[in-house]
């Protein structure tokens, strides 16, 4: 089983709301990862968390807050976002190794007002 | 920093062969992958390189030259599902941990 689970689908919000999107998986894997992806462009790390501590955040701004409760989820917090946040977001786990091959959720498509 | 060039779109016919290219520049590499990504969908893992050499899987193989800093994804007998983004992303040490930096994408247009 190599799924990944994202919810919501999809998301309106407007640019005081705040929300959270929600990534689980059940693979047993100590890595998780949020991507932002632009149509037409490719996937740009966000953070990375390593057995669920934070280790890599790509500069990201404050209005982002990540949190991983457990091994198993990883969300994300939305705060005061500006319209061109409006994206897919992206959540993929992996082994915690060098080598480990990342498999992705399918996603929340993200529209900010 | 690491970045990749691929090109930007490819066009085949069905049962067509078709190669698409990426090269690397990158410090600290682990390896090549590549994905597939359908309008509207998340990536999806295709392959992995560490060493040179050829993997195959199915109709697709992939191709990496380390000293080359080279590599390509070969897809054979093209079908129209095959229409879809791919790229490549090297896999390199940041701070001590793993990351993908994936290229800009190539996008497949398979008609029949």
């Amino acid at each position: 089983d190599t799924e990944v689970t994202q919810t919501p689908k999809h998301l309106v919000m407007g640019m005081t709301n705040k929300k959270s999107l929600k990534c689980e998986q059940h693979m047993g894997h100590r890595a998780m990862y949020w991507y932002k992806q632009k149509a037409k462009k490719p996937p740009e790390l966000m953070f990375v968390y390593s057995y669920e501590k934070l280790s890599i955040n790509e500069s990201v701004p404050s209005r982002f807050s990540p949190e991983c409760p457990n091994s198993s989820l990883l969300n994300l917090h939305l705060h005061a976002l500006q319209p061109e946040d409006s994206a897919l977001y992206l959540c993929a786990s992996s082994q915690a190794g060098a080598q480990e091959t990342q498999y992705f959720g399918p996603g929340t498509r993200l529209l900010v007002l | 920093g690491q970045s990749l060039e691929q090109p930007s779109e490819v066009t085949a016919v069905e049962g067509a062969i078709v190669q698409i290219n990426c090269t690397y520049q990158t410090s600290g590499f682990y390896g090549l992958s590549w994905y597939q990504q359908h309008d509207g969908g998340a990536p999806t893992f295709l392959s992995y390189n560490a060493l040179d050499g050829l993997e195959e899987t199915g109709r697709f193989s992939s191709f990496l030259s380390r000293s080359d800093s080279y590599g390509y994804l070969l897809l054979q007998e093209l079908q129209m599902k095959d229409s879809a983004s791919y790229f490549c992303a090297v896999r390199a040490a940041d701070s001590g941990y793993s990351t993908l930096t994936f290229g800009k994408g190539t996008m497949l247009l398979v008609s029949p």
